[in-house]
């Protein structure tokens, strides 16, 4: 049974780094063709996908949010680290890890997602 | 980017009937296109990949079909339980894309 858990801050000020983090279980990320997924979505908006990495360490990242993101993968401890730079209110929305089960990414099992609310 | 588009973006159905709803890819995506359902408040959930294999334990009124720019997905005897928002998401080339969503209404 896959679960993933999304936590860290629900407010965050402007200007501020966000550093969210996936814990999950019921698969390894040393497993061959597997990944974690980073998405979000804005309230009453549309899902938006942030970054991923895969089981090779190979990483991925949103062309338009690339120079504010990091994701890092800790096998043995089974989480994945998402950091988002100099925070602004636009960035407030949930934000979701997901399951990725193959090189074609889709997104099979989803946290519950998380609220971040940015704002001084 | 590969730009997802979805029609309609909102509808309004009663329980029974059958549902289509259709996304454009911005260039060819082959087959690699999915769907998700999503009700208020909670996570998006998997319906199916690439374009036409239900997902574990996805009732089997859903379906999906299409190739290249056009896809579908069918809602054969819409069910209360199925008024929601669907996206669908193309998993052809990173970054990965979203349409941006159908939000199915009750008539």
């Amino acid at each position: 049974q896959i679960t993933l858990k999304e936590s860290g801050p629900t407010l965050v000020k402007p200007t501020q780094t966000l550093t969210l983090t996936c814990t999950f279980s019921g698969f390894s990320l040393s497993t061959p063709g597997v990944g974690v997924g980073w998405i979000r979505q804005p309230p009453g908006k549309a899902l938006e996908w942030l970054a991923l990495t895969y089981w090779d360490d190979d990483k991925r990242y949103s062309p338009s949010l690339n120079s504010r993101l990091t994701i890092t993968k800790d096998t043995y401890k089974n989480h994945v680290v998402l950091t988002m730079t100099n925070m602004d209110p636009v960035d407030t929305a949930t934000y979701y890890c997901a399951h990725i089960p193959s090189v074609n990414t889709y997104f099979d099992y989803w946290g519950q997602g998380t609220l971040v609310t940015v704002s001084s | 980017d590969i730009q997802m588009t979805q029609s309609p973006s909102s509808l309004s159905a009663s329980v029974g009937d059958r549902v289509t709803i259709t996304c454009r890819a911005s260039q060819s995506i082959i087959t690699y296109l999915n769907w998700y359902q999503q009700k208020p408040g909670k996570a998006p959930e998997l319906l199916i990949y690439p374009t036409s294999n239900l997902h574990s334990g996805v009732p089997s009124r859903f379906s999906g079909s299409g190739s290249g720019t056009d896809f579908t997905l069918t809602i054969s005897g819409l069910q209360p339980e199925d008024f929601a928002t669907y996206y669908c998401q193309q998993s052809y080339s990173t970054p990965v894309t979203f349409g941006q969503g159908t939000k199915v209404e009750i008539k």
